[in-house]
């Protein structure tokens, strides 16, 4: 089974509104990580956002937020105000410490803002 | 520039040669992380070092791969006799540690042509 699902190959959205991008996970640790990261079209990975497993709240930094619902072992990025400077790959990736300490990572998801 | 650091930015060889990529992790960071990134594709673990501890290297697509780390920091990724299917941008990424939360920084990456 896929370790982390990103099922939205390609999103759109106007400039100025939020857009949220899905990331579903698998795991039975009941210790991990997870995260968000940007890939313009330079190629650099940018981290965005981490969430841990134990965290009461959602996490947020800025105009990225993450809504995260564990039971669903769902964990979708959110982005408000979408400027232009956002349209980029984004990877949702995840983190088990107790088992091999790999990140896994998603498929991606094109997110283009149109002005 | 504390950042992490991989040479050359772009490398291009012919078929059968030999290359060997190289990543400078961030000062400190015990742990170093090894990706492939084909065109428009998510990124495709290849090697984990953890410290002094023997490597993950589960990622590996063929024996004509291989990577090593000296002294806990720099490492190098190497491709024996280079096939087409190698092309791809070569990623490294480097962590403070393997708590849950310790994020990846990335380096720019190194795009490999073989022609």
């Amino acid at each position: 089974a896929q370790k982390i699902t990103q099922t939205q190959p390609g999103m759109f959205v106007q400039e100025k509104e939020a857009v949220t991008l899905d990331c579903t996970y698998d795991t039975s640790d009941p210790s991990y990580g997870l995260f968000w990261y940007k890939q313009p079209s330079s190629g650099e990975m940018i981290f965005l956002i981490y969430q841990g497993s134990y965290d009461q709240q959602n996490a947020t930094e800025g105009r990225y937020s993450l809504n995260f619902q564990k039971a669903r072992k769902s964990a979708n990025l959110v982005i408000s105000a979408s400027q232009l400077g956002d349209s980029a790959m984004y990877f949702c990736a995840m983190r088990e410490p107790n088992t091999g300490n790999q990140f896994y990572f998603g498929t991606g998801t094109s997110l283009t803002v149109i002005p | 520039g504390a950042g992490v650091s991989q040479s050359p930015s772009n490398k291009v060889t012919e078929k059968g040669k030999d290359v060997e990529l190289r990543c400078d992790p961030i000062s400190g960071h015990t742990a170093l992380y090894w990706y492939r990134q084909s065109l428009g594709q998510g990124l495709e673990f290849l090697i984990y070092f953890q410290g002094n501890s023997a490597p993950d290297k589960s990622g590996l697509p063929s024996d004509r791969f291989s990577a090593e780390r000296t002294g806990g920091s720099v490492s190098t990724l190497t491709i024996q006799r280079t096939q087409q299917e190698d092309s791809a941008v070569y990623l490294c990424a480097s962590s403070q540690g393997t708590s849950a939360h310790n994020e990846q920084f990335f380096g720019p990456g190194t795009r490999l042509t073989v022609l």
